[in-house]
């Protein structure tokens, strides 16, 4: 079993720019997370997904927007890129919310 | 009080010790509780899940105080393959009171 895959691994983008960030679980996972990684921080939710349908806020949603394309698929997009969101993206999944997390292996994103 | 604290460490510990780590938390009415370990640059993975009960897994062993709200990891004969940054992970009941720690960086020495 793949778990859960990002795509891409590494991006550079320039300000301005945008983009997306691919999500897919086939754990069968009713919830879906996206979010970043700074140094010396810990992991800070950025936006999640209880359920198929469904999408909410996390602690630092500015300047993201997501989209649960159905059950497997939870995609992050950066409308406009600005050297802030320089960081790493990690998404993971939960069957159920006191269940552990499964991640994905991170996009490196990088905006200059 | 931040919700969950861990100590950053580096706790630098030669091959064969006994090494714990510590992790607070501030919402009493926290729910559940994980150890992850990230290597640098790749993506958390879960140690264990921690229980009232406490539970060991092999070389570690993950405690549960309450009444002090904090978690503890223990992990006996330190291997170099332990090597890594350990995270402390606690839910408070909802999708988005899911807290993560900074980590506790351990460096296993030869």
């Amino acid at each position: 079993n793949a778990g859960v895959t990002q795509t891409p691994k590494f991006q550079v983008l320039k300000t301005g720019q945008s983009m997306t960030l691919q999500c897919a679980q086939d754990m069968n996972h009713n919830s879906m997370y996206w979010y970043r990684q700074d140094p010396g921080m810990g992991l800070r939710l950025i936006y999640y997904s209880a359920s198929e349908g469904t999408t909410d806020k996390g602690e630092v949603p500015n300047g993201y927007n997501v989209s649960r394309l159905n059950k497997r698929e939870f995609s992050l997009r950066l409308e406009s890129a600005a050297p802030s969101q320089t960081s790493v993206y990690f998404c993971a999944s939960t069957g159920q919310v006191n269940q552990p997390q499964h991640f994905g292996d991170g996009t490196r994103l990088s905006i200059l | 009080r931040k919700e969950v604290e861990q100590d950053p460490g580096p706790f630098n510990v030669p091959e064969g010790a006994t090494v714990a780590f510590n992790c607070t938390y501030s919402n009493s009415a926290s729910q559940s509780f994980f150890w992850y370990r990230q290597d640098c640059r790749k993506e958390p993975k879960l140690l264990m899940s921690v229980y009232s009960s406490g539970n060991e897994d092999g070389r570690f062993t993950a405690q549960l105080n309450r009444a002090s709200q904090y978690i503890s990891l223990l992990i006996r004969d330190s291997k170099l393959s332990d090597s890594a940054t350990y995270l402390c992970v606690v839910n408070s009941g909802g999708y988005q009171k899911v807290t993560f720690g900074i980590g506790t960086k351990l460096q296993v020495i030869p």
